[in-house]
């Protein structure tokens, strides 16, 4: 079955320096989609980057990458530059291609201190 | 923005009444989907949708009903809440443009008591 897995239920990071937020996922097939959502404390879901388990570059929003390691299954966002905005709840989720569904992890609360 | 709506944005209601919540959108997606979060759980699925009238089940649809009969709207319906059903209520939709993403709704925070 599919799985996500997220190991750090807690991160903290200085003002201005990169952190890295840890996925793992568990799937059979060969085409899936990786994502990353941020949740401010105001509640609202906001995508930040998407990963297609065919795409041979990792991809980059803004200081958003993904560090793709498809042979281990694993998927981490780095943030770099933080910023005290930047302190959140981040879901790491995956979808296969054919099926429609996401599927979460259970989030790592990160919080960027001056 | 991906023009989501959803209402109630907050309810309060009591175990054993029906309870209906709207998602609207106002950008003709194909796809739409209704999550709930909860602690240690992330987002499950709940139900989702591919069109008008055409409705699948998701990870955690018992207790649950949806329909949707225009494309602008897709309603979930808990027909006789319990407490564990208190939960956030989240509404998405799958851009056509962008095939792969699911851009989600505010939010709807329902208290079952």
């Amino acid at each position: 079955a599919q799985k996500i897995t997220q190991t750090q239920p807690g991160m903290f990071v200085q003002e201005k320096e990169a952190v890295t937020l840890d996925c793992t996922y568990d799937t059979s097939d060969q085409s899936y989609g990786l994502f990353w959502y941020k949740q401010p404390s105001s509640g609202e879901m906001i995508f930040l980057i998407y990963q297609g388990s065919y795409d041979e570059q990792n991809a980059t929003e803004g200081r958003y990458s993904l560090n793709f390691q498809k042979a281990r299954k694993s998927a981490n966002l780095v943030i770099s530059a933080s910023q005290l905005g930047d302190s959140a709840m981040y879901f790491c989720a995956m979808r296969e291609r054919n099926t429609d569904k996401l599927i979460f992890g259970t989030g790592t609360r990160l919080q960027v201190f001056p | 923005d991906a023009g989501i709506t959803q209402s109630p944005r907050h309810k309060v209601t009591e175990t054993g009444t029906p309870v209906t919540l709207r998602c609207h959108q106002t950008e003709n997606h194909r796809y739409m989907y209704w999550y709930r979060q909860d602690p240690g759980h992330g987002l499950r699925l709940i139900h989702y949708s591919y069109g008008v009238k055409d409705t699948d089940k998701g990870e955690v649809s018992d207790g649950y009903s949806v329909s949707r009969s225009k494309t602008e709207d897709f309603l979930l319906t808990l027909e006789s809440a319990t407490s564990s059903q208190t939960s956030v209520y989240f509404c998405a939709i799958r851009d056509r443009l962008e095939q792969e993403t699911q851009y989600f709704g505010p939010g709807t925070r329902l208290l079952v008591l």
